[in-house]
């Protein structure tokens, strides 16, 4: 069964960084590109980032380009986010998720989302 | 970059009822469209890619149709467990924007 788990959230001053975590099984992780997916309270989806299956290549939405980074450990089958300079508006339930094996067809597989709070 | 415009914002209906939800893409995404259910507090599901193709498990009430711009989900004989929100999602290119999505109300 594939399971995601994120891990990481909780409240932050903003300015500040915190590190996201998804663990992920039941599927062989460096076959997948993975991403981030956030929604704001009572908000819609936005993708955040995709990271390749190797790692090799990275992609970001504008507004955390410079600001976030997606990383993942093929060996620990773990997918991160280090978010730094923290804004208000980062304030947001972040899932991780699988793309398809074909990118084009979305993202197959969630976690149960982390919640990440970026107040004073 | 592609912006989704999903409509309605929001839809009420009863159970037995059929409905259409209907995504416009800003440019041509070649099919490269996925739809998600979300019930509150949970994670989206995957419902459908490549703008027709069900994924596994899901329902053959829900249906995807389109092309080019203009893409639609349709839902035959609404049940009680339907009653969710729903989002269109370009999957062609980054940003992976989604559609503003479509809160489905039992009426």
């Amino acid at each position: 069964e594939v399971q995601l788990v994120e891990s990481g959230g909780g409240l932050v001053q903003p300015g500040r960084s915190m590190k996201l975590s998804c663990a992920a099984s039941g599927f062989t992780f460096n076959n997948y590109d993975m991403a981030w997916v956030c929604q704001a309270p009572k908000k819609g989806l936005e993708w955040v980032a995709t990271i390749s299956y190797d790692g090799s290549s990275t992609y970001y939405r504008d507004s955390v380009k410079g600001r976030f980074t997606i990383s993942r450990d093929n060996a620990k089958s773990t997918l991160y986010l280090q978010m730094d300079s923290l804004r208000s508006e980062d304030t947001a339930t972040y899932y991780c998720a699988r793309h398809e094996i074909l990118t084009t067809a979305g993202f197959d597989y969630w976690g149960q989302g982390v919640m990440v709070t970026v107040s004073s | 970059d592609i912006q989704m415009t999903q409509s309605p914002t929001s839809l009420a209906a009863s159970v037995g009822e059929s409905v259409t939800i209907t995504c416009l893409a800003s440019e041509d995404i070649y099919g490269s469209l996925v739809w998600y259910q979300q019930k509150p507090g949970k994670s989206p599901q995957l419902l459908i890619y490549g703008a027709t193709i069900l994924e596994d498990g899901i329902p053959s009430r829900f249906s995807g149709s389109g092309s080019d711009t203009q893409y639609s989900l349709k839902i035959n004989s609404l049940q009680p467990e339907d009653f969710a929100s729903y989002y269109c999602q370009n999957g062609l290119s980054t940003p992976y924007t989604f559609g503003a999505g479509t809160k489905l109300e039992l009426k």
